[in-house]
């Protein structure tokens, strides 16, 4: 379900580094996953996507890294930049009345210079 | 291509006046919409639904409304603003029967209730 009364996490990245943001899904029949960057004051933006019968997708830059066994997906971003520097949800949509997306709690990635 | 426009931007709002916040849809036909709710330094809450005109889905028992007047236009509203409607509220738009299909974000309304 939605954690909409969670506080963000935060993870600081030096700028350069490797940074590897997760999220938990718990809908064993949940077969598409998206993960989406908002910056500040702004409206979710798409990253990439992903498809269940996938273990991992590239990007540029970012690769998602799915595990079906423990329901856990990662979000990889190589090489980080200041302008990586945004809160990032994962987003699962559910095949019930219309097409919802429930989206996880979101983590702040903040790249330090 | 598709474009979604939400407005106003920023908003501010004494408790008990009403509220209407609109979001329409450019380049697609009869879209499922959706209105969203962020509290600062918090997630996304799906408050309402819509995959058609005229119809409404309520996620949360609330102070909101939503209304689908026309295929693109999504409007969110109230009668009476508390305190606690303060939040960014976000508008976005799906492909309708699309298995694998990701949400479309409005730029977002800060609505604050003082």
């Amino acid at each position: 379900g939605e954690s909409v009364g969670l506080h963000l996490p935060t993870l600081s990245v030096q700028e350069g580094d490797n940074s590897i943001i997760n999220c938990a899904y718990s809908n064993s029949a949940s077969d598409y996953f998206i993960w989406y960057k908002q910056e500040s004051g702004k409206g979710p933006q798409f990253i990439i996507d992903i498809r269940s019968n996938m273990d991992k997708r590239q990007g540029q830059r970012v690769t998602v890294l799915l595990n079906k066994t423990v329901k856990h997906l990662s979000l990889q971003i190589a090489a980080t930049q200041p302008g990586d520097s945004a809160v990032y949800f994962c987003a699962e949509p559910l095949h019930n009345y219309g097409q919802n997306f429930v989206f996880g709690p979101g983590t702040r990635l903040s790249v330090l210079p | 291509s598709q474009t979604i426009h939400q407005w106003p931007a920023t908003l501010v709002q004494p408790v008990g006046s009403p509220l209407s916040l609109e979001c329409t849809v450019e380049g697609t036909s009869n879209p499922n919409l959706y209105w969203y709710r962020q509290a600062a330094g918090r997630g996304l809450q799906l408050l309402f639904y819509s995959v058609g005109i005229g119809q409404i889905s309520s996620e949360v028992p609330q102070n909101l409304s939503a209304s689908r007047p026309q295929d693109r236009q999504f409007i969110l509203s109230s009668k009476k603003l508390l305190l606690s409607d303060s939040g960014f509220y976000l508008c976005a738009w799906s492909v309708p029967a699309a298995r694998h299909a990701e949400a479309f974000f409005g730029q977002g309304t800060r609505l604050t209730v003082v």
